[in-house]
């Protein structure tokens, strides 16, 4: 099976700052990956899917890309409200994976 | 409005049962693939079961293989979960999710709150 790891698996950024995060997958995916946020508490949100789509209603400070092995989260400018844990999920064929999850807080 | 809410959960033996439910109401439930996806306390997103609209098609991780088995009953617009020979590794909230297309893309656009399984001697 495709294994997903994510890195970092945490990390402190201020206000404002660009944020990315990365997802990789141990075989290519091409781009059948799906990112969600989890706020502390809450149930998972869809934020972009084919790697680079934003779900509707999602901010476009969030913004994904990449293909095959290698992806990527970028926040453009965090906020505090995107403090949550962020997954990533394989979908190209079961099983449909999910990663290992990124919290991100506010420094 | 798409709903979802799931019961059935609650403190189980190991080696027990258990059936979880998810009542779905707001969409056309019979057209979707829906999915069971579980999270064991401070743990990440587990990826449990799938199965499409008419059925025709089920997977399951293979953490489960054997033990669980997913169904769905269009007429009620409900899904299902039968959970047997429980382990303590299963203790978990168990979400339903709904597919975000008709067309079985396996990402997941509306989540219901969960139900916990605890399962303790």
């Amino acid at each position: 099976d495709i294994q997903m790891t994510q890195s970092p698996s945490s990390l402190s950024a201020s206000v404002g700052d660009r944020v990315t995060i990365t997802c990789r997958a141990s075989q290519g995916i091409s781009n059948y990956l799906a990112w969600y946020q989890q706020k502390p508490g809450k149930v998972p949100n869809l934020l972009i899917y084919g790697a680079s789509t934003l779900q509707s209603g999602v901010p476009s400070r969030f913004s994904g890309s990449g293909s095959g092995t290698d992806f990527t989260l970028t926040i453009s400018s965090l906020q505090p409200e995107d403090v949550a844990t962020y997954y990533c999920q394989k979908y190209n064929s079961a099983p449909f994976t999910f990663g290992p999850g990124t919290k991100v807080d506010i420094k | 409005e798409v709903q979802l809410v799931e019961s059935g959960g609650g403190l189980v033996k190991p080696g027990g049962s258990l059936r979880l439910s998810c009542a779905a109401s707001g969409f056309t439930f019979s057209t979707y693939t829906m999915n069971w996806v579980r999270q064991a306390p401070g743990k990440a997103l587990e990826w449990v079961s799938s199965i499409s609209g008419s059925s025709t098609y089920i997977y399951y991780a293979d953490s489960v293989k054997g033990r669980f088995t997913i169904s769905r009953d269009n007429a009620k617009n409900s899904l299902y979960l039968q959970m047997n020979s429980l382990r303590a590794e299963d203790t978990a909230v168990y979400f339903c999710a709904r597919d975000s297309s008709t067309w079985s893309q396996y990402y997941f656009d509306y989540w219901g709150q969960g139900t916990l399984v605890t399962v303790s001697s």
